[in-house]
This record gives structure tokens, sequence and C-alpha cells, in this order.
């Protein structure tokens, strides 16, 4: 089956305690891309991917890093979190730059 | 720059009426364009796109949009509602001209159905 999976899908941690939420795609996807949903805010992209060692930053990626050194898996760290970072995140993937995307699960993160 | 206004928050509608989910945008180039749908705990699912050609988009699960270049609107459609179609939905944006991989979301709006 097609999907994009993402773990944890819960997470409560504190403030300052570096974590990692993991990304993967069976689909062979070139482009892969992380995002934040807030209430009232909708989707905004962290980072996307191109390729493999090819990242850019999206629209919010400042407290954020990432890294692609396989095509299948995108993981988002989060060297030292904070409260701010206190949300609801989703992976994506898509062929190329202009297609749809497919989203994971979603990962809810609390940071106290 | 480019944005996306989905300009009601929540919209209701009857089992059986047509509904309408409203989207207008703004980009300097060619609009790419897509609606996702979420379901409550689930990640966001591809419904229809907009890239070039035949204005009117015919998607999943029933639903349509109609590209409007004169209105910038991409609004979405469905001639006959279900209560399964409760969900929240979603317009995105790309500029499909300057090479931008940033698409930019509206703030979704949630649709209730009523049986």
């Amino acid at each position: 089956e097609a999907q994009v999976t993402q773990n944890p899908r819960y997470l409560i941690t504190v403030t300052g305690k570096k974590l990692t939420v993991t990304c993967s795609q069976n689909m062979n996807h070139e482009y892969m891309s992380w995002y934040r949903q807030d209430p009232g805010l909708g989707l905004r992209q962290i980072y996307y991917s191109m390729n493999v060692e090819v990242t850019d930053k999206g629209d919010v990626p400042e407290g954020y890093k990432v890294s692609r050194k396989e095509k299948r898996n995108f993981p988002l760290i989060l060297e030292s979190p904070s409260p701010n970072q206190t949300s609801l995140y989703f992976c994506a993937s898509s062929y190329g730059g202009r297609n749809e995307q497919f989203f994971g699960p979603g990962t809810r993160l609390t940071v106290l | 720059a480019q944005s996306v206004a989905q300009p009601e928050d929540q919209v209701n509608v009857a089992e059986g009426n047509p509904l309408t989910v409203k989207c207008t945008y703004s980009v300097s180039g060619n609009p790419y364009l897509f609606w996702y749908v979420q379901y409550p705990n689930r990640g966001l699912q591809f419904l229809l796109k907009y890239i070039t050609g035949d204005n009117l988009v015919k998607g999943s699960y029933g639903f349509e949009a109609e590209f409007n270049k004169s209105q910038t609107s991409f609004h979405l459609k469905k001639p006959s509602a279900l209560v399964s179609d409760s969900a929240l939905y979603f317009c995105a944006v790309r500029d499909g001209t300057g090479g931008s991989y940033i698409p930019t979301f509206g703030r979704g709006t949630s649709l209730i159905v009523h049986p």
C-alpha cells in the first residue's frame, strides 16, 4: 500500500530536549516536505526537499532542521524545542513539486 | 507573493443539497491549484487539482471545481452533499511560473452536512 508514515504519532516533551520526528514514504517520490498545522492558520511549510541531499526552507523554518540522506526518509529535527512549537505536524511527498501531495497521518507535538 | 483566501470558516448544508466551498487566490504567475480534505485525526487527502486545460476539474468522491481566471477563484462544488462529506477542506496554490516549490494553503473551511 502506497503511504507516508510518521513516528511518533503523539509526543509530549519538555523545553530544550532534542527530538526527531521520522517520516518515510514508499512511493519513490522525489519531493518531500514538512508542514505544521495550527488553528486558524492552516498549513504552513517548514522545509522541503527536491531530492537526496537537496533541502530548502519553507515559510516557517526557524527552530527546525531536516536531512535527506535517503530518498524515502525525511526526518524533522527540533534541536531545542520551545512551547511555541506545540503543533500538529505533517509530512508529505509527491512526484516533483507541481503534483498533488500525499500526506502522513500527522504527529501531535506538545512542548511543556 | 502568493496567497489563498477561504472566506468561510464553516459551511452548513443539508444532505442532498448542493454544496460550495469558496477559494480565491493570488499569484504573480500561472496558478497551480489544489483541494484537499481532512477527516478528524487524519492527514490531508488530495481531491483535485488545476494545472492547465479545462476550467472545470472533476475529482474524487463526486467533487468538482471551476477555475475562474478573471475572478481568481477555484470554488469546490458537489451537486448532492452526503453526511460523510463533513470534514475540513483546504485550498492550496503554488506559482507554477516562478519555480517556487512552496505551496500556500488556506486556513481551511469546515463543512458540516446535516442529515
